[in-house]
């Protein structure tokens, strides 16, 4: 069975604070990685994609462990806008979504 | 923001009843994709499409079925809903084949069925 995992949370934390965000997937196999956010009661958008290199985006980095299977994203100097769920995604055909953790920055 | 509209956005049903969600998009995208969303899963692939007529099967296809009879539209059918097929369903396009290295699948604002 295919598996992508992430904490759940919520994690909550002050505004201007560092979170990370951890992901696991089960096959070895995948092809690639992505974050996507989601906000509530919306539809899911792309946030960054993962390169093994590592990669940064603003505020937003992602890196990738092939090796141990393993995806984090770290989000720097939070804002208040940054309070959304974030789904973890691998693809090894298509696109398999993890269940996505929430985030809450509060003032 | 991509041109996708899904139709109805909200519907309320009975157990029994056929469904059929609509899924337009204006941006000739080849791939087209039905999810589903529930609480405690995380976003599940129901069916998608590489091109017209040409369809495959998802992870949780049992009780659906699709049609693309047109590049604009993809549409996606409970031949007699059940309440385990309450959710939110969306739908997405993606412009490059699933084994290309892009991972930007660009999703419709979603519809919330409630199958009583």
């Amino acid at each position: 069975r295919k598996e992508v995992e992430q904490d759940p949370g919520p994690f909550n934390v002050p505004e201007g604070a560092t979170v990370a965000f951890n992901c696991t997937y089960s096959n070895s196999a995948s092809q690639s990685f992505f974050w996507y956010r989601q906000d509530c009661r919306k539809e899911p958008k792309l946030l960054m994609s993962v390169y093994s290199s590592g990669n940064e985006d603003g505020r937003f980095t992602a890196q990738l462990n092939r090796a141990s299977q393993y995806i984090s994203l770290l989000i720097r100097d939070s804002k208040l806008s940054d309070s959304a769920t974030y789904l973890c995604v691998v693809k090894w055909g298509n696109l398999i979504f993890g269940k996505g953790t929430k985030l809450s920055v509060k003032p | 923001d991509a041109g996708i509209t899904q139709s109805p956005r909200h519907k309320v049903t009975e157990t029994g009843t056929p469904v059929t969600l609509r899924c337009h998009q204006t941006e000739n995208h080849r791939y087209m994709y039905w999810y589903r969303q529930d609480p405690g899963h995380g976003l599940r692939l129901i069916h998608y499409s590489y091109g017209v007529k040409d369809t495959d099967k998802g992870e949780v296809s049992d009780g659906y079925s699709v049609s693309r009879s047109k590049t604009e539209d993809f549409l996606l059918t409970l031949e007699s809903a059940t309440s385990s097929q309450t959710s939110v369903y969306f739908c997405a396009i993606s412009e490059v084949v699933p084994e290309g290295n892009t991972g930007e699948l660009f999703f419709g604002e979603g519809s919330r069925l409630t199958v009583l």
